[in-house]
């Protein structure tokens, strides 16, 4: 079965660099976009970060752009997501999500890792 | 940047019929939007419940349909059961690879 579980969250300074990963099992992970989603405590979903299936292409959000970088290891089947110049506004609990092969399917969820940030 | 807009809250009657809707602060939704629906409940990760504006994800039952009404895109839930009773959330396609959720909805059952 499909299974997606994130690890690498923790408490960090402000300032600092944190990097997810996302492991996947169950399926051809190459075959699949891959996509980061962060929701802040108490707060709705927010759409952070796609990779494509080869990673040729990835796409992030304004919020955090120009300090993130999601990358990604067929050969691991994982995801990373690297995160610089973290701020306390960016505590929250990271998911990642896998595409379905239609367009914008955020078809199975990991569990979630959280981050913290502060000093 | 456009914002994706949810009512915050509603409220339903076991059994009975709600529609969410899920807009732009700026302009109409359509199928070029390619929206979707989650389901969350606290503490858990989301569930696919909707993609591609109309189709349901595998398992989710056929009281979960998804449409667009007007310029907006819409989730209605028929005969609505004790534990619907989550927050809802949609996510649009704005264009070059840039997804946006909305803020959400709180559905109670009641």
């Amino acid at each position: 079965q499909v299974q997606l579980v994130e690890s690498g969250g923790g408490v960090v300074l402000p300032g600092r660099s944190l990097r997810l990963s996302c492991a996947a099992s169950g399926f051809i992970f190459s075959d699949y976009s891959m996509h980061w989603v962060r929701q802040a405590p108490g707060k709705g979903l927010e759409w952070v970060a796609v990779i494509s299936d080869d990673g040729s292409n990835t796409y992030y959000t304004d919020s955090m752009r120009g300090r993130l970088t999601i990358s990604r290891d067929n050969s691991k089947n994982t995801v990373h997501l690297q995160m610089d110049s973290l701020r306390a506004e960016d505590t929250a609990v990271f998911y990642c999500a896998r595409e379905g092969f239609t367009f914008g399917a955020f078809d199975y969820w990991g569990q979630g890792t959280l981050v913290t940030v502060s000093s | 940047q456009t914002v994706v807009t949810q009512e915050p809250s509603f409220s339903v009657s076991p059994g009975g019929t709600v529609t969410l809707t899920c807009g732009l602060s700026s302009g109409s939704v359509s199928t070029n939007y390619f929206s979707s629906w989650y389901q969350q409940t606290p503490g858990q990760a989301p569930r696919t419940l909707i993609y591609n504006t109309y189709t349901r994800s595998s398992g989710v039952p056929d009281r979960f349909s998804g449409s667009i009404l007007g310029n907006k895109a819409a989730l209605t839930i028929t005969g609505a059961q004790a534990d619907d009773e989550s927050d809802y959330y949609c996510v649009l396609y704005m264009g070059s690879g840039i997804w946006v959720f909305g803020g959400g909805t709180k559905l109670t059952v009641l």
